[in-house]
């Protein structure tokens, strides 16, 4: 079992549409939850950072962590066609500790 | 700012060949990071750097040498290439532990294709 689950769609919408997309992880020593989007043949760049549990909002992306149940979830507002990218989940204990990537969920805004 | 940097963009080697990749941060971060993405894989960590002059094996070093001789600067070497190595290569730079965030800036990335 991976450490860190992600569903890698893809994950097809209609633009203007509410997008939920999710992590599920086994380590209870993580703490840092972060989310990345990557655009196609590009490098990931950080979209949301969140310690511990709680909810972080962003304009229209609302990260939140849930650690009891051990998922995480990144929440887009109002889909846009540019919103069309892989979303990669990533997290790691505190200090430094490598981070833990998901595969990866690549979602379509249709206009 | 350039933020991170890789050369080249794309690469093909025969089996065999040797190369090496360069990674270039003027972020003046401490920690930097060579990773590799496959599909169906996720981002797997090879080597990573803490600081000028150290570097350690990740999660999937066999293969692959690094070098960290200035602080701006991460050398991923292949000394033999083979064709599981084919692979999209992404670095990564971040401040260190107990910095606000630490979050990881990535670069472009290299394609590299092992015939």
């Amino acid at each position: 079992q991976k450490e860190v689950e992600q569903d890698p769609g893809p994950l097809s919408v209609p633009e203007g549409a509410i997008v939920s997309l999710n992590c599920t992880y086994s380590n209870s020593a993580f703490q840092y939850f972060m989310w990345y989007r990557q655009y196609s043949r590009k490098g990931p760049e950080l979209l949301m950072y969140t310690y511990s549990s709680g909810n972080k909002e962003d304009g229209r992306f609302t990260a939140q962590v849930d650690k009891s149940s051990k998922y995480i979830s990144l929440f887009i507002r109002d889909s846009q066609p540019s919103d069309s990218a892989t979303y990669l989940c990533a997290m790691r204990p505190g200090g430094y500790q490598k981070v833990t990537f998901g595969i990866g969920t690549k979602l379509q805004v249709i206009p | 700012n350039a933020g991170v940097t890789q050369t080249p963009k794309f690469r093909v080697l025969k089996t065999g060949q040797s190369m090496t990749l360069l990674c270039a941060q003027d972020m003046n971060h401490e920690y930097m990071y060579w990773y590799r993405q496959d599909p169906g894989m996720g981002l797997r960590l090879i080597h990573y750097s803490v600081g000028e002059g150290t570097t350690a094996k990740g999660e999937v070093p066999d293969g692959y040498n690094v070098s960290r001789l200035k602080k701006q600067n991460f050398l991923l070497g292949l000394e033999s290439a083979a064709p599981s190595q084919t692979s999209v290569y992404f670095c990564a730079s971040s401040p260190p532990s107990g910095t606000r965030d630490n979050e990881q800036f990535f670069g472009p990335g290299t394609r590299l294709t092992v015939l």
